[in-house]
């Protein structure tokens, strides 16, 4: 069935290091893959996406890079903060036979900014 | 900017009762989702609509059911709850635009329910 692989699941850093967070999907018609945020006891929150006829999107210290070829897509933080520890969500999205979205999310990432 | 709204967010219930989580989407916004997400699990998808018709269906099981209003809020009933149903259930929302342009959706803050 399809899914989407998230590694790895937890991930600690030093302030101002770079963490990486790579996902893997199945679905090769998957179009659109956004990366959520979560902290705890609340929502996701999306903090970037990217689009299947992009390669890579960059806003401040974030950054995601898509290989349609190898279906990777990966989020990279550079400059890491205490405040960016959280649980990230990477997700791998093609419209449905009904034209909604259908989700399939990565299994998350704890990640830990050391300070 | 307004966001997706969930009530309420804390409910306790015992086993064999039913629960109702009301969602209310950001405005303009037509298409509601659902999801479960269990303790250091990431968000399984339980249901969609689409201007009150349900649109996809996951991993809701036959106990829950949900509706879309033509306010386009949603509610979540779900009965017979076991001490398995514990978990935080999203709603999340979406505006639908063409096909295949990708769509985002935003998450609410979440509805804790606890079975006890």
């Amino acid at each position: 069935g399809e899914n989407v692989e998230q590694h790895p699941s937890t991930l600690s850093v030093q302030e101002g290091d770079s963490a990486v967070i790579k996902c893997t999907y199945s679905d090769s018609a998957s179009n659109y893959f956004p990366w959520y945020k979560q902290e705890l006891g609340k929502g996701p929150q999306l903090i970037i996406d990217i689009r299947s006829n992009v390669g890579e999107k960059k806003d401040q210290r974030i950054a995601v890079t898509l290989n349609k070829t190898a279906k990777h897509f990966s989020l990279h933080i550079t400059e890491t903060q205490p405040e960016d520890s959280a649980v990230y969500f990477c997700a791998a999205s093609k419209s449905s036979d009904s034209g909604t979205y259908k989700y399939i999310f990565g299994t998350g990432t704890r990640l830990k900014v050391l300070a | 900017a307004a966001g997706v709204i969930q009530s309420p967010r804390h409910l306790i219930k015992e086993k064999r009762e039913t629960a109702t989580l009301k969602c209310y989407p950001i405005p303009r916004h037509d298409t509601v989702y659902w999801y479960q997400q269990g303790p250091g699990q990431d968000p399984q998808f339980l249901i969609s609509f689409y201007v009150k018709m349900q649109s996809d269906k996951g991993s809701i099981p036959d106990r829950f059911s949900a509706q879309q209003f033509s306010d386009y809020h949603s509610e979540l009933n779900m009965s017979s709850l076991e001490l398995g149903d514990s978990a935080l259930y999203f709603c999340a929302s979406s505006f639908r635009r063409g096909r295949n342009s990708g769509n985002t959706i935003y998450f609410g803050e979440g509805s804790w329910l606890t079975v006890v």
